[in-house]
């Protein structure tokens, strides 16, 4: 079974501060995972993914990610919080490609003048 | 292309009465999933599709809910009766080959 942990459930920042959001994940498979980020009353939109090239995966509005496979860990960072990064984050897992993604619980992202 | 389009945006029913969602995937992606949101439980894989046929139904909690999707534009998702608990908001994905998840914008269900 697969599944991903997401520590902390809201995180604040500062405008123009550095964004950490945590993701831990657990699989018996070389893992594929994601990022997706949900803005109020809309679906899921994919930031970035990992398929097994590059540990360092950068996304779409600046955001990357890191596959540490020895800490378990996919942390998406962004050195710049801007306003409008404020949102839902979800960290997903899953056995290949994007079939059958299992979701974290979420973290949202609140951003401060 | 209009992206993954969901009816309706919101649903207000009673207590067993049946709801039908209704999702249309965006052209030519091959696989559709129905998600479930809620805040106790965050986001739940229902049931996945891959090229019309049901391929794993194992998040469905319970016999009051179905899905069709009778074709490659067209999935429903029932539930018959519902119940205060079935409260939520339901998405519905596609993707072609392993690729990303589009989301539509989801069905946001009340039942009272």
């Amino acid at each position: 079974a697969q599944s991903v942990t997401q520590l902390g459930s809201h995180v604040s920042v500062s405008e123009g501060a550095l964004v950490l959001l945590r993701c831990n994940y657990s699989s018996s498979v070389p893992p594929y995972l994601f990022w997706y980020v949900q803005y109020p009353n809309q679906g899921l939109q994919l930031l970035l993914k990992y398929t097994s090239a590059a540990t360092l995966v950068k996304g779409i509005n600046g955001f990357e990610a890191e596959f540490k496979k020895s800490e378990t860990s996919f942390h998406l960072t962004k050195p710049s919080a801007h306003m409008s990064d404020a949102a839902e984050y979800f960290c997903a897992v899953g056995p290949g490609g994007g079939n059958k993604l299992t979701f974290g619980t979420g973290t949202q992202l609140k951003v401060e003048l | 292309d209009a992206g993954v389009i969901q009816s309706p945006r919101h649903e207000v029913t009673e207590m067993g009465q049946e709801v039908t969602l209704r999702c249309k995937p965006i052209s030519g992606h091959n696989s559709l999933f129905w998600y479930r949101q809620t805040m106790m439980r965050g986001l739940e894989l229902l049931i996945y599709f891959n090229n019309n046929v049901p391929i794993d139904d194992s998040g469905m909690p319970e016999d009051r809910f179905s899905a069709k999707m009778p074709n490659a534009s067209f999935s429903t998702l029932k539930i018959q009766p519902s119940e205060p608990r079935d409260s939520a908001v339901y998405f519905c994905a596609s993707s072609y080959t392993n690729e990303k998840l589009f989301f539509g914008s989801g069905t946001q269900l009340s039942v009272l």
